[in-house]
């Protein structure tokens, strides 16, 4: 059973530019949740994804965006980048039956750093 | 109000002793509640989870769960050096997504 991986570990990119992280989920998971998570800070929910369908949104800006294929893989895209959304990017994924959850399990996430 | 609330700490404790960690949540229809650790620099680690009123004992870690009080608790018996950590706690209701409150940075001293 592989668990969640997520690529990349580390980027850095210049404010206003765009950019894209990249999730695959747990095996025999159908949900993929993604989470900002500023130092000293817990993680903040952005969006989940359940059968390819956004099915929750954190309090984010329109800007940061996702998508989840047929694979239960998923990308979080965040465009005109800000020296704020410089953070630690997690991805995780669960099982969601019958509106019952049984836990995340996250990924190794991706140090997102904007200058 | 916030919707997971913990104390940030720093909570310090000797190695051997009970470390007691606390949350409440504001939101009654909230299911599901997990304890997460994580480590400086790494990922949030699933350490328990407790869906029913009442205490949920796994090895060294309980979970305590009041619905009523809207509180729930993790106790850390024989604490170890290689506990210390962020510990987060989570709670999740049908229809929304895990919510995390800030973490409560535990220290185990030896």
């Amino acid at each position: 059973e592989t668990g969640v991986t997520q690529s990349p570990t580390h980027l850095i990119k210049t404010r206003g530019q765009q950019v894209t992280l990249r999730c695959s989920s747990q095996s025999g998971h159908n949900t993929v949740s993604w989470y900002q998570q500023a130092l000293g800070q817990g993680p903040q929910f952005i969006f989940q994804y359940y059968r390819e369908e956004e099915n929750g949104r954190g309090n984010f800006p329109p800007r940061f965006s996702g998508l989840q294929f047929p694979n239960y893989s998923s990308e979080l895209n965040v465009n005109a980048l800000e020296l704020d959304d410089s953070a630690l990017y997690l991805c995780a994924s669960s099982l969601l039956e019958e509106r019952a959850n049984y836990g995340y399990t996250f990924g190794s996430g991706t140090r997102l750093t904007v200058v | 109000q916030k919707e997971v609330e913990q104390n940030s700490g720093p909570l310090s404790v000797p190695e051997g002793a009970i470390a007691s960690l606390n949350c409440t949540y504001s939101d009654r229809v909230s299911q599901s509640f997990f304890w997460y650790r994580q480590y400086s620099g790494k990922s949030p680690e699933l350490i328990m989870s407790i869906y029913s009123n009442g205490d949920k004992e796994d090895g060294r870690f309980t979970a305590q769960l009041n619905k009523a009080s809207q509180y729930v608790s993790l106790l850390i018996r024989d604490s170890q050096p290689s506990d210390s950590a962020t510990y987060l706690c989570a709670v999740y209701k049908a229809g929304t997504a895990l919510i995390f409150g800030k973490g409560t940075t535990l220290s185990v001293s030896s």
